[in-house]
């Protein structure tokens, strides 16, 4: 089963407001992903997660945090989001194997939360 | 750095033919994967089809298959009969296999393929 799942589908938030999108997994992948995807573009890495422990993050700003309390559960808690985050939010999961080994690289994503800051 | 290229915005087709996809990228790694997402209208990515770079036959997935010349650095899509279903944004990507770290995708700027009846 490769079904990373998202919630919630759609997300519509002020400014000051504080709220959090949910990716869960059940692949048994120990490698997660957030992406940020505008309109007709590719999905530019934000976060990725090994093993419950943050291994990249591509300088995003702090007002998006993201949380792996287990392997299977990924969060991304925003707070003080401006409106040009408006945006799709992917998440997407890959396996733990050898390096080198496709597994580890191939990653498969979940629908997505499109997310709207007013 | 790696770079990865789709050089067709846009592309149609009618239902039933042929169409190609075609993507570039540069690198000078050695050991990579190259993959084709789809990402239809309900937007959520799905993986088409992958391709080892030490592989030299290409790879194919049913209707779906590849056209991967190395020395090139070429890695075209190739879909037979196509069908209403293929509508979709089509994303090349590529990755480094020889980092220590989970794979970082490069994704070209994508083509968005629609298939006419």
């Amino acid at each position: 089963d490769t079904e990373v799942t998202q919630t919630p589908k759609h997300l519509v938030m002020g400014m000051t407001n504080k709220k959090s999108l949910k990716c869960e997994q059940h692949m048994g992948h120990r490698a997660m992903y957030w992406y940020k995807q505008k309109a007709k573009k590719p999905p530019e890495l934000m976060f990725v997660y090994s093993y419950e422990k943050l291994s990249i993050n591509e300088s995003v700003p702090s007002r998006f945090s993201p949380e792996c309390p287990n392997s299977s559960l990924l969060n991304l808690h925003l707070h003080a989001l401006q409106p040009e985050d408006s945006a799709l939010y992917l998440c997407a999961s890959s396996q733990e194997s050898a390096q080198g080994t496709i597994g580890r690289y191939e990653q498969y994503f979940g629908p997505g939360t499109r997310l709207t800051v007013t | 750095a790696q770079t990865v290229t789709q050089s067709q915005p846009e592309m149609s087709v009618q239902e039933a033919e042929t169409v190609t996809l075609s993507c570039t990228y540069d690198t000078s790694e050695s050991n990579y994967y190259l993959f084709w997402y789809k990402q239809p209208p309900s937007r959520q990515m799905i993986l088409v089809i992958r391709q080892e770079a030490y592989k030299q036959q290409n790879a194919t997935e049913n209707r779906f298959s590849v056209n991967f010349q190395k020395a090139a650095k070429s890695f075209s899509l190739k879909i037979s009969d196509s069908q209403l279903g293929d509508t979709s944004m089509y994303f090349c990507a590529f990755v480094n296999a020889g980092g220590t770290s989970y794979g970082k995708l490069t994704f070209g700027q994508g083509t968005i393929l629609t298939v006419h009846p």
